[in-house]
This record gives structure tokens, C-alpha cells and sequence, in this order.
């Protein structure tokens, strides 16, 4: 898979809207863009992907760079449970799991 | 929603013990993981399983061994546990391997701890 970065830890305060940045520079035509998130003592949680448009869920919303060289999680509104530690990974279309790479990602602290 | 459920939150065992980690998922997912999870390394892939009695090697997968007798269960077998083997370990599940809209649907982990 190809390689992400990540700034290690980002803080922001309740209610407020959170940007977490992703560079991608060697990202493929054929990679997609997902995101987890890991919640103090427990396993990652899948929160978005996309591929070239922008993308809203629930949880979350995913801005893709035009050249997809970047991309940005956006948490709207950041909740005391927004804390937890967010992974940017890269997978191919039909790329088996066994290379899909969880890196270090950013630790997010939320304060009240 | 999708349950994966690992059998101990933490354990402790003597080193060269035979260790059993336990994963079960309740939605007939085909393919199911074990990944350890070490500060400043990430999650590294042990063995993953695309079928009942199948199994492949990840990255790390010195030290360890697996089941998968059922497809709901997958299970991690450390033959002789060493201290390098404390970690926190992950058990994930997905319905299709190859697909990019599939995410892991990953247990909230076990701590072992080897002294």
C-alpha cells in the first residue's frame, strides 16, 4: 500500500469543527482512501472512505484534493467521545487485506 | 450491527505457556484477521483466513499459529510464548477480501502480557 502521513496529535475544543489532514503524494489511480479511528481500549472503527469526490456520512466527512495528493476528515461538530486516535490508509480496489497498513496516526484530544 | 468478539480483554501467561486467543463474528463474514498492535509501530497483520481451514501469513507471522475450524471462529495459538509477544492483539472480520467498500469490523482487543 502506499504510504500516508499524518501529523501526530491535534487538539481541538467541544462543538467545534476538526480538520485532520492526510498527505498521499505517491497515492495511485486506483487507491482508495479510508479512515478509522481508535477509541481509548478499544479496536478500530471505520469511519469514511472515498476515491475522487467528497464524501459525507454520519460520522464524518471526506475532502479529497483534486490531484488526491491530500485529503481531509472533517468532524463537524467534536464531541468528548470525538477523542481517539484517527488512521488515513490507503487500499487498492480489489488489494487483499493482507496489505492493508494501519500506520501511527493522529491522536486527537477534544477539550471540554 | 456486526459483533466481533474476542474471549479475554487481558491475560497473563509465563513465558513459553501455549496461549489460545479466541475470536468469534456474528455475520457469516468469510475472511477474519489477527493483528498485533505495538506504541510507535502500529497494527501489524499476523495471519488472516478468507475460509473455513484456511489461512495465510502476514507480515509477523513468526511465533504464532491458527484455527479456523468454524467460519464464525478464529483463533490464535502462540506455540511457546516469549516476552517478546506482549502486546495487544486485534481480531478484525470483512464479508469480501478484495473489495475497496468493505470495511474491517475489528474486537476490542486482548492485552497479554508475557512475564
Amino acid at each position: 500500500d502506499a504510504k500516508t502521513t499524518q501529523p501526530n496529535s491535534m487538539e481541538s475544543n467541544e462543538e467545534e469543527p476538526v480538520h485532520l489532514p492526510c498527505n498521499h503524494s505517491t497515492i495511485s489511480g486506483t487507491d482508495y482512501i479510508h479512515w478509522y479511528r481508535q477509541l481509548p481500549s478499544q479496536g478500530p472503527e471505520y469511519v469514511i472512505h472515498g476515491l475522487t469526490s467528497n464524501v459525507n456520512n454520519r460520522m464524518a466527512s471526506l475532502a479529497i484534493a483534486e490531484d488526491r495528493k491530500s485529503s481531509t476528515l472533517i468532524l463537524h461538530r467534536a464531541t468528548l467521545r470525538d477523542a481517539a486516535v484517527y488512521y488515513c490508509i490507503l487500499r487498492e480496489e480489489g488489494a487483499s487485506y493482507g496489505k492493508l497498513t494501519f500506520g501511527q496516526g493522529t491522536i486527537l484530544t477534544v477539550h471540554p | 450491527d456486526v459483533k466481533v468478539t474476542q474471549s479475554s480483554r487481558y491475560l497473563v501467561k509465563r513465558t513459553g505457556e501455549k496461549v489460545f486467543l479466541e475470536c468469534v463474528q456474528d455475520m457469516d463474514h468469510e475472511n477474519m484477521f489477527w493483528y498485533r498492535q505495538d506504541p510507535g509501530l502500529g497494527l501489524r497483520l499476523i495471519y488472516f483466513s478468507y475460509d473455513v481451514k484456511m489461512k495465510e501469513k502476514g507480515d509477523i507471522p513468526e511465533g504464532y499459529s491458527v484455527s479456523r475450524e468454524k467460519k464464525e471462529r478464529f483463533s490464535l495459538i502462540l506455540e511457546s510464548a516469549s516476552t517478546n509477544q506482549t502486546s495487544m492483539y486485534l481480531c478484525a472480520s470483512t464479508p469480501y477480501l478484495g473489495s475497496y467498500n468493505s470495511p474491517l469490523h475489528f474486537g476490542n482487543g486482548t492485552r497479554l502480557t508475557v512475564t
